[in-house]
Formats: structure tokens, C-alpha cells, sequence
């Protein structure tokens, strides 16, 4: 069964890193592109970022960028969100998604993770 | 950035009611549009990709259509199961971006 456990979870304060990391089981990790994708509480899904397959290829949302590093670590199947300069809209449940088919992160997620919490206080 | 906009926000239907949902983006996207499940709690389920293709495992009470920049999720029979929120999702360029959901509730 394919699996993603996401964890590094936590509450920082504002200002503050945190480094999210997620397992993958049951399928290659090495050939699907990997995202990351949030949810405020009681809000819609935003997509933060995504990494190609070889990792060479990154991209994100503009709400994180120049303080979020996405990465994966093909040999370990494990993808990570370095985050930096935390900020109280960061607050949201991180999920880890799977890629459906290609080694792109523009596809469809088939595979998610149960997430992960970040509270960020001021 | 692709804006992706769905409607209706929320609606109540009962058991056994055909349900469309309706997706609309900012620019033509081609077929690059995905629909996503999610109850309480719980992560997305990916319901259709590629606007009309049936997810494995999905049932097929579940159906996409369109192009370009407008899109529907249609649910037929509604079942108990169903009572959920859906997410449109566009994976033509990046920022890819998330429709702001349509919570289906019990009538």
C-alpha cells in the first residue's frame, strides 16, 4: 500500500524555523515529483511547493518564497519542507502529496499524507 | 497566477439528488483540472483528473467534464458518504492552485 507519514510538526514561535519531513512506502519515491500543500484551519488548500524528480527542479508558492526550502532525499524516500521566518498565516496542516504519474509537480496528487500541524504564536 | 473559482460555495442536497459543482479559472487551462474530496479530519482524496478521468477506485457516481476554463463535477445518486467538501484544481502552471471549495451538506 502506498503511504506518505508526514512529521516535524509543532508550535514555534513567530519568526521561528521548522523542518517538515515525510516517509514514502509502498511505491518508487525516485520517480514521482513530490508537493507540498497547506490548510488553514477552517480554510481551502493551498499548494506551497513542489520538487521534480531528480530534485533539480523546485517551485513555489509566492505566500513562501525566499523562506521555504523544498528537497527530498531519493535514497532514504523522504521529502522535506525547511521552513524559515515563520509567520502566523503559516499556522495550517502540512501535507505531503504524491505526484500520479509524473516527474513533474504539475499533475494530479494521488496519494496524500494525514498531515502534519504548525501553530505559529506571535 | 491561475485564479480558480468554484461555485457554489456550499449547497444542501438530499440522498439520491444529482449534484453539480461548477469550477471556473482566470485563463484557459487546457484539461488540467482535478477534483478532490475531503471530509473532516482528513487528508484530499483525488475524485478526477485530467477534467474527466475516474481516479482508480473511485466510484463511478463521479464524473468531470470541460476545457479551457470552464469545468463540472457532477455527483449522481448522492450518497450518505458524499457529504463532503470538493476542491477544483488546476495543475496547468505553477503557482497550481486550489478553487476555494464547495461544502455539499445534508438537506
Amino acid at each position: 500500500e502506498m503511504q506518505l507519514l508526514e512529521y516535524g510538526g509543532g508550535l514555534v514561535q513567530s519568526g521561528g524555523s521548522l523542518r517538515l519531513s515525510c516517509e514514502a512506502s509502498g511505491f518508487t519515491f525516485s520517480r514521482y515529483a513530490m508537493n507540498w500543500v497547506r490548510q488553514a484551519p477552517g480554510k481551502g488548500l493551498e499548494w506551497v511547493s513542489g520538487v521534480s524528480v531528480s530534485g533539480a527542479s523546485t517551485n513555489y508558492a509566492d505566500s513562501v518564497k525566499g523562506r521555504f526550502i523544498i528537497s527530498r532525499d531519493n535514497s532514504k524516500g523522504s521529502l522535506f519542507l525547511q521552513m524559515t521566518s515563520l509567520r502566523g498565516e503559516d499556522t495550517a496542516v502540512y501535507y505531503c502529496a504524491k505526484t500520479r504519474a509524473g516527474p513533474t509537480p504539475e499533475d494530479a496528487f494521488d496519494i496524500w499524507g494525514q498531515g502534519t500541524m504548525v501553530t505559529v504564536s506571535s | 497566477d491561475i485564479q480558480m473559482t468554484q461555485s457554489p460555495s456550499s449547497l444542501s442536497a438530499s440522498v439520491g439528488d444529482r449534484v453539480t459543482i461548477s469550477c471556473r479559472a482566470s485563463q484557459t487551462i487546457g484539461n488540467y483540472l482535478n477534483w478532490y474530496q475531503q471530509k473532516p479530519g482528513k487528508a484530499p482524496n483525488l475524485l478526477i483528473y485530467a477534467a474527466s478521468s475516474l481516479q482508480s477506485g473511485v466510484t463511478s457516481r463521479f464524473s468531470g467534464s470541460g476545457s479551457g476554463t470552464d469545468f463540472t463535477l457532477t455527483i449522481s445518486n448522492l450518497q450518505p458518504v458524499d457529504f463532503a467538501s470538493y476542491y477544483c484544481q488546476q495543475t496547468y502552471s505553477t503557482p497550481l492552485t486550489f478553487g476555494g471549495g464547495t461544502k455539499v451538506e445534508i438537506k
